[in-house]
């Protein structure tokens, strides 16, 4: 069965400075992606940044980016240069070929701090 | 480009209560519709998703239930809520036979008293 390990339950990080925010995962279905989401206050989930399975580089999306480690089934996150409005829940997602569905991990909940 | 949106945005229901939460997508065609719900300070619990008009599945047995009676549209009933139903209920989006991620609403708070 397809899960998501996320074993920080909340991180505190300075202003200005760079975060990574754990996720590993556990599929024996070789074709995958892996998602962050950030999820704020007001509740909505907001769509941070995507790595396929078959994607040979890292995936980054501005100050935000993947470090997809296959082997360890990994998918860290890394937001550089933190700001307040970092303050959120982070949840890491998987998505599988054969269901049209995402498995999430409970989430991390990032404070920056001024 | 694609929007998703549900309402209504917050609810207080007496247990006992129907409820309806509708969904809807504007700008594609034939989507992949689910609802989760999310309770305080949790992870996200897939309850229904659709991939097509009629067509629903049912991940988690319960007093919700789920229709699409239109292409593009959603909706989470019950007949008679429960205080365990209370929660951030949040529906999405995706693209069929492509696993590129969900979009969201912005999601119903729930709050059975």
């Amino acid at each position: 069965a397809q899960k998501i390990t996320q074993t920080q339950p909340g991180m505190f990080v300075q202003e200005k400075e760079a975060v990574t925010l754990d996720c590993t995962y556990d599929t024996s279905d070789p074709s995958y992606g892996l998602f962050w989401y950030k999820q704020p206050s007001s509740g909505e989930m907001i769509f941070l940044i995507y790595q396929g399975s078959y994607d040979q580089q890292n995936a980054t999306e501005g100050r935000y980016s993947l470090n997809f480690q296959k082997a360890r089934k990994s998918a860290n996150l890394v937001i550089s240069a933190s700001q307040l409005g970092d303050s959120a829940m982070y949840f890491c997602a998987m998505s599988y070929r054969w269901r049209q569905n995402f498995v999430f991990g409970p989430g991390t909940r990032l404070s920056v701090l001024p | 480009s694609q929007t998703i949106h549900q309402w209504p945005a917050t609810l207080v229901q007496p247990v006992g209560s129907p409820l309806s939460l509708e969904c809807t997508v504007e700008g594609t065609s034939n989507p992949n519709l689910y609802w989760y719900r999310q309770a305080a300070g949790r992870g996200l619990q897939l309850l229904f998703y659709s991939v097509g008009i009629g067509q629903i599945s049912s991940e988690v047995p319960q007093n919700l239930s789920a229709s699409r009676p239109q292409d593009r549209q959603f909706i989470l009933s019950s007949k008679k809520l429960l205080l365990s139903d209370s929660g951030f209920y949040l529906c999405a989006w995706s693209r069929p036979l492509q696993n590129y991620g969900y979009t969201f609403g912005s999601g119903t708070r729930l709050t059975v008293v």
